[in-house]
């Protein structure tokens, strides 16, 4: 049973371009979540899906930032016109169900450079 | 979700044992404390999750005092290999993680 995973591992862009990252749960898994990690900093929350529906995108900037995770396909954080400040480590994440003791399993990561 | 307190870092020795602290004193009923644990350049992984009293698995023990503001992780006879970061958080029904700047573990030989 291959694990979570992340596609591209690195990424480098421009700014003003655009980035996809894009995620593929665990088999049977269908929770996902988006977590950003500046270097020597904790992950931080950014979005939280089930199929085809958002749950919580509190953690999420307003503009730029996007995510789905269609009926079929992985997951995608998408960024717009890429900044800078958007160089970090993506990590996606899945769950089998929600709730508390449910254990999060994590991808490797997409670590994006933003030239 | 209530914030945790745990050290930036700590040094130990191949051999000993390790325990980590960490505080939640604004810990809700319905919060389960969770262990994760970070390699350079991966994501976490699951180390262990406790609700009061102890928990242990084949990776470490996890003690919760019966007020439940603080837990502390416990690693036996670390390795080089467990030189990682190790984040302590709390988890509800929302599956929504908040992680700190966890504890930096640096086992030396």
């Amino acid at each position: 049973n291959a694990g979570v995973m992340q596609n591209p591992r690195h990424l480098v862009r421009r700014r003003g371009q655009e980035a996809r990252l894009r995620c593929s749960p665990m088999k049977g898994h269908s929770h996902v979540y988006w977590y950003r990690q500046l270097p020597e900093e904790g992950l931080k929350f950014m979005v939280y899906l089930q199929k085809e529906n958002i749950i919580d995108e509190s953690g999420m900037p307003k503009e730029r930032f996007s995510a789905e995770f269609p009926k079929e396909g992985p997951s995608i954080l998408r960024i717009q016109q890429v900044v800078r400040g958007d160089s970090a480590a993506y990590f996606c994440a899945s769950s089998l169900t929600s709730g508390s003791a449910d254990e999060q399993f994590f991808g490797p990561g997409t670590r994006l450079t933003v030239l | 979700l209530a914030k945790t307190t745990q050290p930036i870092s700590m040094d130990s020795y191949e051999g000993q044992e390790v325990n980590i602290t960490c505080s939640h004193n604004n810990i809700a009923t319905n919060d389960y404390i969770t262990w994760y644990q970070q390699f350079p350049s991966q994501g976490p992984r699951f180390i262990i999750q406790g609700y009061k009293t102890k928990v242990t698995n084949e990776v470490a023990s996890l003690f919760i005092p019966a007020d439940r503001k603080s837990s502390t992780l416990s690693l036996p006879r670390v390795s080089l290999s467990d030189t990682a970061v190790y984040y302590c958080l709390l988890i509800n029904n929302n599956n929504d993680m908040r992680f700190g700047a966890g504890t930096r573990l640096t086992v030396k030989p």
